[in-house]
């Protein structure tokens, strides 16, 4: 099994503070990380694929790096529609993938 | 309009079955691998399934091997998760998601709600 931490779990900032959370991954996972977005009552949405990747139309505050186990998420200047949970997945092979336990970015 | 619905899921005893249903549109959904995620109530995300694009691999969370079952009908675009012998722990909103970045889940529906309660 690959097990996965994320810090904080709960996050308190104001908008316009930089945010960075950090995922930990047991083994390594050869960068195979991806961040989330997931609001209340909505689907998940990804917003950083392959470590660095930031997909299409996501805002380029967020930025995702990282090797080897250790992996960040950082938000360069929070925005009142950032305030949601955040899960990072590593999906280093197609027969596990693991999900984080989340950080919630609540207001200040 | 690119699009996962999910369909399926209701309140249903311990030890019952239930198909769940993904249909896809606007997209090939033939040429993805395709995964099952759900969420117990206030909890995180847990993965549930992958499927290969043309169904010849399978691979499931500890927890439910032996009892789900991920299929895919390519022709009716169409992903389908059985699953039997549900347990109260099995309670959850199930997603389907598309492997569509490098295998990072780039479309998920809006889930279907599966209740495991007597």
């Amino acid at each position: 099994d690959i097990q996965m931490t994320q810090s904080p779990s709960t996050l308190s900032a104001s908008v316009g503070d930089r945010v960075i959370i950090t995922c930990r991954v047991s083994q390594n996972i050869n960068n195979w990380l991806a961040w989330y977005q997931q609001k209340p009552g909505k689907a998940p949405n990804v917003l950083i694929y392959k470590t660095s990747n930031l997909k299409s139309g996501v805002p380029s505050r967020f930025s995702g790096s990282g090797s080897g186990t250790e992996f960040t998420l950082t938000i360069s200047s929070l925005q009142p529609d950032d305030f949601a949970t955040y899960y990072c997945q590593q999906y280093n092979s197609y027969s596990l993938f693991t999900f984080g336990p989340g950080t919630k970015v609540d207001i200040k | 309009e690119v699009q996962l619905v999910e369909s399926g899921g209701a309140l249903v005893q311990p030890g019952g079955s239930l198909r769940l249903s993904c249909a896809a549109s606007g997209w090939t959904f033939s040429t993805y691998w395709m995964s099952w995620v759900r969420q117990a109530p206030g909890k995180g995300l847990e993965w549930v399934a992958n499927i290969k694009e043309d169904g010849s691999e399978k691979y499931y969370v500890d927890s439910v091997k032996g009892r789900f079952t991920i299929s895919r009908d390519n022709a009716k675009n169409s992903l389908y998760l059985q699953m039997n012998s549900l347990r109260a722990e099995d309670t959850a909103l199930y997603y389907c998601a598309r492997g569509g970045l490098q295998g990072a889940s780039d479309l998920w529906g809006q889930g279907t709600m599966v209740s495991v309660s007597s």
